[in-house]
């Protein structure tokens, strides 16, 4: 069975604090992976998707990288507006379905 | 450019009511439609995705159902609301290309 987990459960960071987040999934045949953004209350917002091992996207201060069997999505220099819940998705490609980890939910404090 | 919109933002209904949930999708033709259930702390399980028309697919044996009527209205009811029922209810669609998902705002869904 498909397994998408995600480390830390929670992060708290002061502003400026760099840190990564851990996203490893147990898959055969990747499609892509798929990270988003979520407000509390509101449905995810789309960040990046990553589709082989080697990849990285960037978007302000996150930056997604990709291996075989994880993925790290970097946050530089965190600001308080970059508080939010990070769950990262995997595409198996054999059928129309996502498999969701349970995500990490960062605070960043000013 | 496409939108999405999912309605009504909050519900709380009783046991044993009925329920309609309604999602649109703005800007494309022929999307991919998705109902997604979280729970608290919990990651987003899939109830139900329709490639079509007529066409739904259903993930967990439930209390729920689905329904398309037309190529961008996914509906998602139930005759008899049970207290498990409650949590936070998202529409999503795809191109069908790749399944990069993009979400409506949600519904928290409150069974008392």
């Amino acid at each position: 069975e498909d397994q998408v987990t995600q480390s830390p459960e929670a992060l708290r960071l002061q502003e400026g604090e760099s840190s990564s987040l851990n996203c490893s999934y147990t898959v055969s045949g990747l499609r892509g992976l798929f990270w988003y953004r979520q407000d509390p209350g509101k449905g995810p917002e789309f960040l990046f998707t990553l589709y082989s091992a080697g990849e990285e996207k960037e978007k302000e201060r996150l930056k997604a990288t990709l291996t075989k069997k994880e993925s790290f999505l970097h946050i530089t220099a965190p600001k308080p507006e970059d508080s939010a819940t990070y769950l990262c998705a995997v595409d198996r490609g054999n059928d129309y379905k996502l498999s969701f980890g349970a995500g990490t939910t960062v605070t960043v404090r000013a | 450019s496409q939108t999405i919109h999912q309605w009504p933002a909050t519900l709380v209904q009783p046991v044993g009511s009925p329920l309609s949930l309604e999602c649109t999708v703005e800007g494309t033709s022929n999307p991919n439609l998705y109902w997604y259930r979280q729970a608290a702390g919990r990651g987003l399980q899939l109830l139900f995705y329709s490639v079509g028309i007529g066409q739904i697919s259903s993930e967990v044996p439930q209390n729920l159902s689905a329904s398309r009527p037309q190529d961008r209205q996914f509906i998602l009811s139930s005759k008899k609301l049970l207290l498990s029922d409650s949590g936070f209810y998202l529409c999503a669609w795809s191109t069908g290309v790749d399944e990069k998902l993009f979400f409506g705002s949600g519904t928290q869904l409150s069974v008392l």
